[in-house]
């Protein structure tokens, strides 16, 4: 199937400091890609749909301004966490769009500090 | 809009017993089901999905799972589990048709499956 990564697997910032994360479809273009965040031991929450090219799609109470998504190629997805806080903290998933469903990628574990 | 209901948050089971992970969806429209796996800090793996046809569908390591569109219900189960098994599983849909790679993923809380040795 799909392979999808993820960039950095794990990241730890001060509270503040900005982290991007960057999500990769490696053998397949994805022209939207989707980021989702896990709190511990809860389900995934859709936060944004990134479509190459264009200004991502956010869901209902996420703040664009802090969590800023670009999509500039039709392989690579970034996430940039602004002004990170320790309520920022929380495993970030990304996806690519396919046929019939969405290849996930490994996940990025942050943690602010 | 879609929604999906994971019955149980944990199920234990012994090692070499059958398990179900109980799962049911609402939706207006015709959708795609899915479950997936996730194993302590890593990201989903695809165990099954339903799209059309055969509503018996069969996954990987031994799982299956049915679809009852009159019940609207979508069970995974595993005749015999093992420990490697032992993970967090999620039942998830999104709106069919041709589409549905496109669509926004709803997901279900998540079942923790816990097999015992």
């Amino acid at each position: 199937g799909a392979v999808v990564s993820q960039h950095p697997s794990r990241v730890i910032c001060k509270s503040g400091t900005s982290v991007k994360i960057e999500c990769r479809s490696l053998d397949f273009q994805a022209t939207t890609m989707f980021w989702y965040r896990q709190f511990p031991k809860q389900s995934l929450m859709l936060m944004a749909t990134s479509n190459e090219g264009s200004k991502a799609t956010y869901e209902q109470g996420v703040e664009k301004d802090k969590f800023l998504i670009n999509h500039a190629s039709l392989t690579l997805s970034t996430l940039t966490v602004t002004s990170a806080h320790p309520e920022d903290s929380s495993f970030y998933i990304c996806s690519a769009r396919g046929q019939s469903e969405q290849y996930f990628g490994p996940g990025t574990r942050l943690t602010v500090t | 809009a879609q929604s999906v209901t994971q019955l149980d948050s944990q199920v234990p089971v012994f090692e070499e017993a059958p398990v179900e992970l109980r799962c049911n969806y609402s939706s207006s429209v015709s959708v795609y089901l899915f479950w997936y796996v996730q194993y302590p800090n890593q990201g989903l793996q695809l165990l099954l999905k339903y799209l059309s046809g055969s509503t018996l569908v069969k996954g990987i390591n031994g799982f299956e799972a049915e679809f009852n569109k009159s019940q609207t219900s979508f069970h995974l189960r595993k005749p015999s589990v093992h420990i490697s098994d032992t993970a967090e599983y999620f039942c998830a849909v999104t709106l069919g048709g041709d589409s549905g790679g496109y669509q926004k993923v709803t997901f279900g809380i998540g079942t923790k499956l816990q097999v015992i040795p």
